[in-house]
């Protein structure tokens, strides 16, 4: 069962902020919020994760609603080298449990 | 992060036969996993592989078909046997690791079965 729901693809422009969004209203209290992405059929790249907190890394910013139903990945200034699959995945963590990946989001970077 | 590599990164093979795909991680895992993209999709987790203990399997992957070896803590295959063209695929190994309990994906070995 999909935990998380991502719009099936998005456009940015280059040099813009891409905005992703994922909702997850039924995510857990134990539950962390993970993000990744895969550009054309390469093994999927960690690029952040989080709880409850904002999350901020040299790739990008993870921000979690306070009722933690929803969260945006934010790419601040997208190049076309970040046109990917990006995929949004909740996990228990430190629960030998595994990833499970629904379909993601395409984003496609505009020049 | 680890760091994964995976062998052979690609391999075009006659329809019948059995390929072994190799996993090799620069640090020691407790857990490893190999995953099934195919052609458009997802991933799909194939199986869990964790050292001295026998590979447990997802629903509708067998250890026949899929047979999994993890002798050591850096080290793993999967081999895809009796290959049909359905089994054209991109095979991923992945492992748990670090403090935060991250999960992090080898580049892949792109399987078509002609």
């Amino acid at each position: 069962d999909a935990k998380t729901t991502q719009p099936p693809s998005m456009d940015c422009a280059e040099g813009r902020a891409a905005n992703l969004p994922c909702n997850h209203s039924t995510i857990s209290g134990n539950e962390y919020v993970y993000w990744y992405r895969q550009i054309h059929s390469q093994g999927p790249q960690y690029i952040i994760h989080g709880l409850k907190n904002n999350e901020t890394n040299e790739m990008a910013s993870l921000i979690i609603t306070e009722d933690r139903k929803s969260s945006t990945l934010i790419l601040p200034h997208a190049t076309l080298r970040d046109t990917a699959v990006y995929y949004c995945i909740v996990r228990v963590i430190f629960g030998n449990e595994k990833l499970t990946f629904g379909t993601g989001t395409r984003l496609t970077i505009i020049p | 992060s680890a760091v994964i590599s995976q062998k052979p990164s690609r391999d075009i093979c006659q329809r019948g036969t059995s390929l072994t795909i190799q996993c090799q991680v620069d640090s020691q895992v407790t857990m490893m996993f190999w995953y099934r993209q195919q052609p458009g999709q997802s991933l799909t987790l194939i199986a869990t592989a964790n050292q001295g203990s026998e590979a447990t399997y997802e629903s509708g992957f067998v250890i026949d078909k899929f047979p999994i070896s993890r002798p050591n803590l850096t080290f793993s295959t999967l081999t895809v046997s009796n290959m049909s063209p359905e089994d054209s695929s991109i095979y991923l190994c992945s492992v748990l690791q670090g403090e935060t309990d991250t999960q992090y994906f080898g580049p892949g070995t792109r399987l078509t079965v002609l």
